[in-house]
């Protein structure tokens, strides 16, 4: 596609769920960066993939939250036994490897834990 | 920890300049100043780069002083749709890839 798509847009699980969020990123972007945003915060960064490899994995909050990357193009970030300080929006963002031209971001997921 | 220090709000007149400052005093000859904003629910835009050299493009222009500690964005013609979150961040170009680290950004309100 011509942009980063995430799905679900939006998501509402009730606490001590799993959820999987998805990325699908630029065709040819080989770097693939996962963010979270909560509400009224910056973005916090969570794991970085190259290709299917995870140089990165520095933000992840804690060890219920994991990622893939398969084929070197879809991303699936899961959330084990989701809590509510887990609400946040989860954004993806890939660029071109030794690209000048930054990242492009999706619209992100919003997740709401009740 | 973000690499940079901007003021968390500004006002700007709908069609005048808006000039947003960015200290980053603490820059590696290899890092790059980049800037990104995010509009209200929508995901951060990529705005414009630099290294060393003044920079312009169809958003904006960036403004790098010569010691490099410091920068500044520059929308030349302000319009309503640019108000949003403006980010200034430092970082390495490498064939690695690397993170952007974001801090707080300013919040730029374009008024009418």
């Amino acid at each position: 596609g011509a942009g980063v798509s995430q799905s679900p847009s939006n998501k509402v699980t009730e606490k001590g769920k799993d959820v999987e969020l998805r990325c699908d990123p630029i065709s040819g972007h080989t770097a693939l960066y996962w963010y979270r945003q909560s509400l009224g915060q910056g973005l916090e960064f969570l794991i970085y993939f190259q290709g299917n490899s995870a140089p990165d994995k520095s933000g992840l909050p804690s060890d219920r939250f994991s990622a893939e990357r398969t084929g070197g193009s879809v991303s699936t970030l899961t959330i084990q036994r989701t809590q509510q300080e887990d609400s946040a929006v989860y954004l993806c963002a890939s660029s071109i490897i030794d690209s000048n031209y930054g990242y492009t971001f999706g619209s992100g997921t919003r997740l709401t834990v009740v | 920890d973000a690499k940079t220090t901007q003021p968390p709000s500004m006002d700007c007149a709908e069609g005048r300049a808006a000039n947003l400052p960015c200290n980053h005093s603490t820059i590696s000859g290899n890092e790059y100043v980049y800037w990104y904003r995010q509009i209200h629910s929508q995901g951060p835009q990529y705005i414009i780069h630099g290294l060393k050299n003044n920079e312009t493009n169809e958003m904006a222009s960036l403004i790098i002083t010569e010691d490099r500690k410091s920068s500044t964005l520059i929308l030349p013609h302000a319009t309503l749709r640019d108000t949003a979150v403006y980010y200034c961040i430092v970082r390495v170009v490498s064939n690695q890839g690397g993170k952007l680290i974001f801090g707080q950004g300013t919040e730029l309100s374009v008024k009418p």
